[in-house]
């Protein structure tokens, strides 16, 4: 079945710089692949997507990028704030025989320090 | 508040007794999903479901249990067959294909 390996599992940040999660996943017939923000005690929320047929995909400070030969995908946060403090979750998502499966990597905590 | 309502939000349970956790969503959506979060191990998938009367299991289904006779509810029951119950329980949907999963707000299960 489908497996997402996500790196790293803990980043710290200085306030303003970049940040940079890298996943992969194992199954390329996958083909959606959604990021969500935990903070915490709270429930996941989805900060940006892409699919299959899209390279890169940009929101505000926010972007995507999708490589399907290598079968990874990143999240960049550029000029990072301290509210962007959470744990990043990245997905992938396939469709089989008319069911579909959305698998999760393990998390990724991002620090950003003031 | 999203539309997708688990309940409840704390749960005590005694080793050896079944429990089910409520999954309520009036979002019109046709999947429903299952998640356990321990930490450091991220969102692993227990069971999800497509339709009403149909479900597929996870990566983690042993000790678990589900049904899906009303397309707005998908509740999880967890067994004593489950040796490690004690967890953060998130259910989700969505409208389909390739398309965002929304999460409630989490059950907390603690076995005693």
């Amino acid at each position: 079945g489908e497996n997402v390996e996500q790196h790293p599992s803990t980043l710290s940040v200085q306030e303003g710089d970049s940040a940079v999660i890298k996943c992969t996943y194992s199954d390329s017939a996958s083909n959606y692949f959604p990021w969500y923000k935990q903070e915490l005690g709270k429930r996941p929320q989805l900060i940006i997507d892409i699919r299959s047929n899209v390279g890169e995909k940009k929101d505000q400070r926010i972007a995507v990028t999708l490589n399907k030969t290598a079968k990874h995908f990143s999240l960049h946060i550029t000029e990072t704030q301290p509210e962007d403090s959470a744990v990043y979750f990245c997905a992938a998502k396939k469709t089989q025989g008319g069911s579909e499966k959305l698998v999760f990597g393990k998390g990724t905590k991002l620090t950003v320090n003031p | 508040d999203g539309g997708i309502t688990q309940s409840p939000k704390y749960l005590f349970r005694k080793e050896g007794q079944n429990v089910t956790l409520s999954c309520e969503q009036n979002l019109n959506h046709d999947a429903m999903y299952w998640y356990r979060q321990d930490p450091g191990q991220g969102l692993r998938l227990i069971y999800y479901s497509q339709i009403v009367n149909d479900f597929q299991k996870g990566d983690i289904a042993e000790g678990y249990s589900v049904s899906r006779e009303k397309k707005e509810s998908f509740p999880l029951t967890v067994t004593s067959a489950q040796k490690n119950p004690t967890a953060f329980y998130l259910c989700a949907s969505s409208i389909g294909k390739s398309t965002e999963a929304f999460f409630g707000q989490g059950t907390r299960l603690t076995v005693v």
